[in-house]
């Protein structure tokens, strides 16, 4: 496809549950970003990759977050014993260059239900 | 607090209708940029503006960046009911390494 995609779309988690959420950017992009919206909320940031280097990872709200990118390409978020408050859409986006400020390109999201 | 407060939080209007809505800050900002979001997709960005007191249109939207680059506004002229969505603004900081957002306005155009 043209565009980031993610996947799962929606995931249904019990509070405690690992998760694992997927995304793919457009081939080619260099810098990959990761968003948390909560509902009637902006996104907020979480990390920031550049190839396979996270040069930001200052958003996490816990160390139950984990974010990477081994091969520079696809990027794994990575939540541990999830909790409710971690429900949320979970937003990628990717960039062909390496400025923050260069067009980021959002994928679907994946909303997060921890019950 | 938001580092970007958006306002206003909700607008409902009806087809026709001129609007603005505003993004402000005490921060000053290298870049801004204004995306729409609608429900179930991510955001997709509509501008950026990277200088004090930038004009930018785009058809019938005109996006302001302000002088002291803290602040900036979206106006809308003769607003469809295509124009219903969640328009969010977000801007890098100087010196920072990463985008911040607004909460957002949600504008529903009435046909």
């Amino acid at each position: 496809g043209a565009g980031v995609s993610q996947s799962p779309r929606y995931k249904v988690a019990k509070r405690g549950q690992d998760v694992a959420l997927r995304c793919d950017p457009i081939s080619g992009h260099v810098s990959l970003f990761w968003y948390q919206q909560a509902l009637g909320q902006g996104p907020e940031f979480l990390t920031y990759f550049q190839n396979e280097a996270q040069l930001d990872k200052s958003g996490l709200p816990s160390d139950r977050f984990f974010a990477e990118r081994p091969e520079g390409s696809v990027s794994t978020l990575k939540i541990q014993r999830t909790q409710q408050e971690d429900s949320a859409v979970y937003l990628c986006a990717s960039s062909l260059d390496s400025g923050v400020a260069d067009t980021q390109y959002f994928g679907p999201g994946t909303r997060l239900t921890v019950l | 607090t938001q580092l970007l407060e958006q306002s206003p939080q909700f607008l409902s209007i009806q087809e026709g209708e001129n609007l603005t809505v505003y993004c402000n800050s005490s921060s000053v900002f290298s870049s801004l940029q204004w995306y729409r979001q609608e429900p179930g997709e991510g955001p997709v960005l509509l501008v950026t503006v990277v200088t004090g007191g930038e004009v930018k249109k785009l058809k019938r939207l005109t996006f302001q960046f302000g002088d002291a680059r803290k602040d900036s506004s979206l106006h809308i002229t003769a607003a469809q009911p295509g124009d219903t969505g969640l328009y969010l603004c977000a801007g890098e900081k100087v010196r920072d390494n990463d985008m911040r957002f607004g909460a957002g306005t949600r504008l529903t155009v009435k046909p």
